[in-house]
């Protein structure tokens, strides 16, 4: 039941190019959409979130759009450095505090010299 | 920066064993989260925990997996009876009330090794 897609396993982006990571979910009824960063042997770093009812979020280089009537959303990074290269999980939740996150299988983002 | 921490970074132990993972949540969050992660697979959700109890958990939270938490800074996830398809990242997350998406904090994660 894959309620988040990610539907790239990798992506490789020059050094001070734009990195787009893409996902669409299928459950309507998700409250908040998050973006987590992994390193190899580390746990997921949080990035930045959205609420469903805003259309992007912005922190630094790092902004998120999200497309309700489409069910897609994307983390632009720009610019892109070296240090992002990680695999970036795509994540939905609900309302309550004490609700799960559902992932995607995550994308790995490859920033070329 | 506050973070979640985790103990042991990595365990191995034989099939049939008992094993206990430790996590210390960020010292204001209230809300408690097991995760584990198969090698090349999707980070599952496995048990929440808040004020004292389990919310919820999944499917793969059978009998052989409990939580507690002991103290006021512990929260443990139990695996009574390893199988050798237990053997995965388990990450530890916590949230609090300040964060405005619900966003969880995670853990460095024990890998488990079950021989």
């Amino acid at each position: 039941d894959q309620q988040v897609k990610q539907n790239s396993p990798s992506l490789s982006v020059q050094e001070g190019r734009i990195s787009i990571l893409n996902c669409d979910y299928t459950n309507s009824m998700f409250d908040y959409f998050l973006w987590y960063k992994k390193y190899p042997a580390e746990g997921p770093t949080f990035l930045i979130s959205i609420s469903s009812i805003k259309d992007k979020n912005e922190d630094g280089r790092f902004t998120v759009f999200l497309n309700k009537s489409a069910k897609h959303l994307s983390l632009h990074i720009v610019p892109s450095q070296p240090g992002d290269s990680a695999v970036y999980f795509c994540a939905a939740s609900w309302a309550n505090r004490d609700d799960k996150i559902i992932f995607g299988k995550g994308t790995r983002l490859h920033i070329l010299p | 920066e506050p973070e979640v921490t985790q103990t042991p970074s990595h365990q191995v132990t034989q099939m049939g064993q008992e094993v206990i993972l430790r996590c210390v949540p960020i010292s204001n969050h209230l809300y408690f989260y097991w995760y584990r992660q198969i090698l090349g697979q999707k980070v599952e959700f496995l048990v929440s925990f808040y004020n004292n109890e389990i919310s919820e958990k999944s499917e793969i939270f059978d009998d052989q997996f409990s939580v507690e938490r002991p103290d006021g800074s512990n929260f443990t996830l139990k695996i009574r009876s390893t199988k050798l398809e237990d053997s995965a990242m388990y990450f530890c997350a916590s949230s609090g009330l300040a964060e405005p998406n619900n966003e969880q904090f995670f853990g460095p994660g024990t890998r488990l090794t079950v021989l």
